[in-house]
C-alpha cells in the first residue's frame, strides 16, 4: 500500500522568505502522480501544484515549486515570497496514475505559519 | 477546474439521526470521491461513487452507514446514518474526469458535522 509522509507538524515563515515543506512516499508504482493542496480555515481544499512521476522537470506555479526526486522517493513544496495568505495546513498526497478510479492518499498534514 | 458546491455548509445534529450531504459540480465529471477528515486529522477516502454504478467503499466504511448515490454526472449525494458523536468531522466531496482533468482531484468546501 502506498503511504505520504509529512514529518513537519508545523513550520513557521516570515513574510516575505522562502520557506520548504516535506514529503516523503512510498510506493512500488513507476508512473503516479504528486500533489501538494492548501486547506487554509475556511477548510476549502486548493489544489497548490501538482507533478507527473514520469517528468523530471520540476513542476512550477508562480511562487510555488517542488523538488522532485524520485529515486529518493522525495516531493519536497517550496514557498518563495511568503505571504500572509499563504498560512494554511499542506497536505502532499499521491494517486497512481493507472485508473481513473484511483484515489489520492494523503500525508498527515504541515501547519504553515506566516508573521510579519 | 471545476466549481464544487457543498450542502449543507455545517450542521450540529442528535445522535441516532441521519443527514444527507449534498455535492454539486458544474461540469460533468467521471468520478466523484466522498472524503471524512476528523478534527485536526488527514483525509480518509470514504467511498469513489460512479455514475449509474454502487459506490466502491474503503476498507472501514459500510454502505448501511454511509450510503451514497450519483444520479447522474454533475451531482451525488452522502448520507451520515445513525450517527453518534465520533461522526463529527468534516466530509468532504471531491471530483475528477471530463471535462476537468482526470488526473488531479477538485474539491467542495467540505460539511462541518457536529454530533451531540
Amino acid at each position: 500500500a502506498q503511504t505520504v509522509t509529512q514529518s513537519q507538524p508545523e513550520m513557521s515563515v516570515q513574510e516575505a522568505e522562502t520557506v520548504t515543506l516535506s514529503c516523503t512516499y512510498d510506493t512500488s508504482e513507476s508512473d503516479y502522480y504528486l500533489f501538494w493542496y492548501k486547506q487554509p480555515p475556511s477548510r476549502q481544499m486548493i489544489l497548490v501544484i501538482r507533478q507527473e512521476a514520469y517528468k523530471q522537470q520540476n513542476a512550477t506555479e508562480n511562487r510555488f515549486s517542488v523538488n522532485f526526486q524520485k529515486a529518493a522517493k522525495s516531493f519536497s513544496l517550496k514557498i518563495s515570497d511568503s505571504q500572509l495568505g499563504d498560512a494554511a495546513m499542506y497536505f502532499c498526497a499521491y494517486r497512481r496514475r493507472t485508473g481513473t478510479a484511483s484515489k489520492l492518499t494523503f500525508g498527515t498534514g504541515t501547519r504553515l505559519q506566516v508573521t510579519l | 477546474s471545476a466549481v464544487i458546491s457543498q450542502k449543507p455548509s455545517r450542521d450540529i445534529c442528535q445522535r441516532g439521526t441521519s443527514l444527507t450531504i449534498q455535492c454539486q459540480v458544474d461540469s460533468q465529471v467521471t468520478m466523484m470521491f466522498w472524503y471524512r477528515q476528523q478534527p485536526g486529522q488527514s483525509l480518509t477516502l470514504i467511498a469513489t461513487a460512479n455514475q449509474g454504478s454502487e459506490a466502491t467503499y474503503e476498507s472501514g466504511f459500510v454502505i448501511d452507514k454511509f450510503p451514497i448515490s450519483r444520479p447522474n454526472l454533475t451531482f451525488s449525494t452522502l448520507t451520515v446514518s445513525n450517527m453518534s458523536p465520533e461522526d463529527s468531522s468534516i466530509y468532504l466531496c471531491s471530483a475528477s474526469g471530463r471535462r476537468t482533468s482526470t488526473d488531479t482531484q477538485y474539491f467542495g468546501p467540505g460539511t462541518r458535522l457536529t454530533v451531540l
